[in-house]
């Protein structure tokens, strides 16, 4: 079976400050990992994803990820947040066939 | 990216009565689709996978029969919610991908149903 866990429910960061959001994830093969972004009332869009390779994977809007097999985690970074990267965040994992699991994801708040 | 649409955007009906929700891709052709219900300040839990002229797959805890999904054409898939009740309420979002080993599946903007 698999699963994604985020521990984290709720960060809060200032503007300017690093932000980094936890994943965990359990499944049978090689990953695809992938971070999404949800706006209030919208849907998803992707930031990044791994499928194989290079495990620091970048993504848009100046996130990154690291992909750790032997801590089954694929933590999320962004060096210096905006207050717009406000929103809720979720990591996802599945194989080939795109059936993804989602963690529960994380609430970032920005304060100015 | 590519585009993937759904309508409506909300939907309120009574309770009793079906709902349906298109979830399209505008600009490629979507060989499978997915359908997943999110509940508030909850994750998405995967309700069903279609493919283009064939046979939704649910998964399990999902009524086949309660929630009605036909992918007929490479573009469309449609989600009909019958005999809505009020715990059918809930956020409905798709997402279509087209064929190939890594080919990425991008997610519609959602329908927020209430049933009334």
């Amino acid at each position: 079976a698999q699963s994604v866990t985020q521990p984290d429910i709720h960060i809060t960061v200032s503007e300017g400050a690093s932000l980094e959001l936890r994943c965990n994830y359990s499944y049978g093969a090689t990953p695809y990992l992938f971070w999404y972004v949800q706006s209030p009332g919208q849907g998803l869009q992707l930031l990044l994803k791994y499928f194989s390779g290079d495990t620091l994977v970048q993504g848009i809007k100046g996130f990154e990820a690291e992909f750790k097999r032997s801590q089954s985690s694929f933590n999320l970074r962004k060096p210096s947040v905006h207050w717009s990267d406000a929103a809720e965040y979720f990591c996802a994992v599945g194989g080939g066939d795109y059936k993804l699991s989602f963690g529960a994801g994380t609430t970032v708040t920005v304060r100015a | 990216g590519a585009v993937v649409s759904q309508h409506p955007s909300w939907v309120i009906c009574k309770s009793g009565t079906s709902v349906k929700i298109e979830c399209r891709s505008l600009d490629f052709q979507a060989t499978t689709m997915f359908w997943y219900r999110q509940f508030p300040k909850q994750s998405l839990m995967l309700m069903a996978t279609s493919n283009e002229g064939s046979k939704a797959t649910y998964e399990q805890g999902v009524e086949k029969d309660k929630f009605l999904i036909n992918h007929a054409s490479l573009t469309l898939s449609t989600l009909t919610v019958t005999s809505a009740h009020p715990e059918d309420s809930s956020f409905y979002i798709c997402s279509a991908r087209r064929t190939g080993i890594r080919a990425e599946a991008f997610f519609g903007q959602g329908t927020r149903l209430t049933v009334v």
